[in-house]
């Protein structure tokens, strides 16, 4: 009955790291997506899983941002070579299933801080 | 690409009152409409999904109404608490880019004086 959770809560790094996010979705969602939430801001999509494969992947910013979800549960957001710009909220959630009319439930995010 | 504004930017009311939240997007070609509730520091907890075929949604004290064709939704709030204080999301997925994900506005920051 857990939700959706996210480690670590809080993640400081040095520009230039790699660093890894990961996600737990609620047990039995098939889609999973990351969102981006910089401050002020509302949260930016990423990208979209169904299943173990990423379906949608057009709001990765660029190639130093990749996302796997091997087992088609757990996923984990890697970003090579952190700038400060990265520094931000990142955000998962999950949905019983993919389409568009499941709600999406949100984790409690995981701060990322790029010194 | 579809843009969702929110106003105000941020409200403060005394406990109480009734008030209303706007949310308007510019592409109205939409599969359904979120509200989100977001505490600082924490994460964003749904409120109420209106499916594009659906004119409003209520649960307890939330009242949210949407119309389409206008590009606009509104939540209300009835009887305000200070336990309402937090920022208000209202978030669409679009027809248009295979609505895998949601379109968020920038929120409303909420402050419900005791």
């Amino acid at each position: 009955g857990a939700g959706v959770s996210q480690t670590p809560s809080n993640k400081v790094t040095e520009k230039g790291k790699y660093v890894e996010l990961r996600c737990d979705p609620i047990s039995g969602h098939t889609a999973l997506y990351w969102y981006r939430q910089s401050l002020g801001q509302g949260p930016e999509f990423l990208i979209y899983f169904q299943g173990t494969g990423a379906a949608d992947d057009s709001g990765l910013p660029n190639d130093r941002f990749f996302a796997v979800r091997p087992e088609g549960s757990v996923s984990t957001l890697k970003i090579q070579r952190t700038e400060r710009g990265d520094s931000a909220v990142y955000l998962c959630a999950s949905s019983s299933a993919g389409g568009p009319y499941n709600e999406q439930f949100f984790g409690p995010g995981t701060r990322l801080t790029v010194l | 690409k579809q843009e969702v504004t929110q106003i105000p930017a941020a409200l403060s009311v005394p406990e109480g009152e009734n008030l209303v939240l706007n949310c308007s997007f510019t592409d109205s070609a939409i599969y359904n409409l979120q509200w989100f509730r977001q505490d600082p520091g924490k994460g964003l907890t749904s409120l109420l999904l209106i499916q594009s075929s659906q004119r409003e949604q209520t649960s307890g004290r939330l009242n949210a109404s949407l119309d389409k064709s206008s590009g606009r939704s509104t939540l209300y709030i009835a009887a305000s608490q200070p336990g309402d204080s937090a920022t208000y999301l209202c978030a669409v997925r679009q027809r248009a880019t295979g609505a895998n994900n949601l379109f968020f506005g920038t929120g409303t920051r909420l402050t419900v004086i005791p």
